[in-house]
């Protein structure tokens, strides 16, 4: 299963686009790049996923580079209820297995 | 539609003892999951569930480690004996395709 990197953690501050970066170099043809996100005492929550064109619904943004190797996911417009644990993950779209890394923790600030 | 329930919320027992841990997936979700999330890290896949059958359970540790799924809809997690390094929130989670939703947890603490 291909991993992810992530940085540890991030600020942003309330109303501004929050950007959190994901690279995946190893990452196969048949994999999908999903993101999730935990907010503190909470299971994780389903944001986005995508294989390699860019997405987008009513939470965030997903940009995928053109050679897959990294991706981009974007908050538009960021809340304090944003303030969370994001995970990227790479696995088969048909396997539903998840491998969680440590994750991004993304501060939002007022 | 009714989220993922999962009960109890928190336990706490000694080690040695044996606990368990329900839960009920939301209606019509074939797919079932047990993660393990120790404090600072990310959820641990342990066992996974297709209607009532084992698709992975390379993680779980069998020898303390059960789960079971009848009738293909709710499902238990068994650990017996419990150890100290059990300590963490047991999460489960249940989807239809390709989006996993995810329970409460429930919070074990191992004395």
């Amino acid at each position: 299963d291909a991993k992810t990197t992530q940085p540890t953690s991030m600020d942003c501050a309330e109303g501004r686009a929050a950007n959190l970066p994901c690279n995946h170099s190893t990452i196969s043809g048949n994999e999908y790049v999903y993101w999730y996100r935990q907010i503190h005492s909470q299971g994780p929550q389903y944001i986005i996923h995508g294989l390699k064109n860019n997405e987008t619904n009513e939470m965030a943004s997903l940009i995928i580079t053109e050679d897959r190797k990294s991706s981009t996911l974007i908050l538009p417009h960021a809340t304090l209820r944003d303030t969370a644990v994001y995970y990227c993950i790479v696995c088969p779209s048909n396997t539903g297995k998840l491998i969680f890394g440590q994750g991004t923790t993304l501060q939002v600030k007022p | 539609e009714a989220g993922v329930a999962q009960s109890p919320r928190y336990k706490i027992i000694e080690k040695r003892q044996s606990v368990a841990f329900w839960c009920n997936p939301i209606s019509g979700h074939a797919t079932l999951y047990w993660y393990q999330q120790i404090l600072g890290q990310g959820p641990k896949l342990l066992i996974q569930f297709q209607n009532n059958g084992v698709v992975d359970d390379s993680q779980l540790p069998k020898d303390r480690f059960s789960a079971e799924r009848l009738k293909g809809v709710d499902s238990t997690l068994k650990i017996q004996p419990a150890k100290l390094e059990d300590s963490a929130v047991y999460l489960c989670a249940s989807s239809s395709d390709y989006e996993q939703y995810f329970g409460p947890g429930t919070r074990l603490t191992v004395t």
